[in-house]
């Protein structure tokens, strides 16, 4: 979910479940979403993405579901491990012409417990 | 390797003085862009270019400005307008216009003393 402030929404799981991030996107032309994930003090990294032609995804132990109904992205992460630890950020690309200029959601605290 | 290269990884900077942050890629993509991100928050877009010699603000470009005279290099220079310089910049990358995902370099952290 989104949040207003410098208070991040959080999530924690036990090492080994599954947990679920989810994103409410802003603009429903969006035709491209992508999930990055970020770590304490680092760059941004590429996990998946979805094209709006399509309502789900699978990579390696993530899929990425799409609802443009309600405008709503969920990342799901099959038994989560330590090192999935850290802010998932889900990012949409409204169509504007001739330029690719992702927009970014406030990002989610994802805590693995050991 | 190909990827991007932020420098420096840490700066401090006195009120008043501009600073300059490098972004240098290997990948040969066309488009490039810089973030600034927040505590607990996204990132949002300061410029970005999409070719040699041309750019264009994105959504905070006032007291930053940016060149792209090689397609390799993007600096961003945080000047003494920008109100609230102490943040996390980010760089990042892209084979073009509508091409897909974002390549991010490992960001350079301002802080203004």
């Amino acid at each position: 979910g989104e949040s207003v402030g410098l208070h991040l929404p959080t999530l924690s799981v036990q090492e080994g479940d599954n947990s679920i991030i989810n994103c409410a996107y802003s603009n429903s032309a969006s035709d491209y979403f992508i999930w990055y994930k970020q770590e304490s003090g680092k760059g941004p990294q590429f996990i998946i993405d979805i094209r709006s032609n399509m309502d789900k995804r699978q990579g390696q132990r993530v899929t990425v579901l799409l609802n443009k109904t309600v405008k709503h992205l969920s990342l799901q992460i099959a038994a989560t491990q330590p090192g999935d630890s850290a802010v998932y950020f889900c990012a949409e690309n409204p169509p504007i012409q001739g330029a690719q200029k992702l927009v970014f959601g406030q990002g989610t605290r994802l805590t693995i417990n050991p | 390797d190909g990827g991007i290269t932020q420098s420096p990884k840490y700066l401090f900077r006195k009120e008043g003085q501009n600073v300059t942050l490098s972004c240098e890629q290997n990948l040969n993509h066309d488009a490039m862009y810089w973030y600034r991100q927040d505590p607990g928050q996204g990132l949002r877009l300061i410029y970005y270019s999409q070719i040699v010699n041309d750019f264009q603000k994105g959504d905070i470009a006032e007291g930053y400005s940016v060149s792209r005279e090689k397609k390799e290099s993007f600096p961003l220079t945080v000047t003494s307008a920008q109100k609230n310089p102490t943040a996390f910049y980010l760089c990042a990358s892209a084979r073009g216009a509508r091409a897909g995902e974002l390549f991010f370099g490992e960001g350079s952290r301002l802080t203004v003393l």
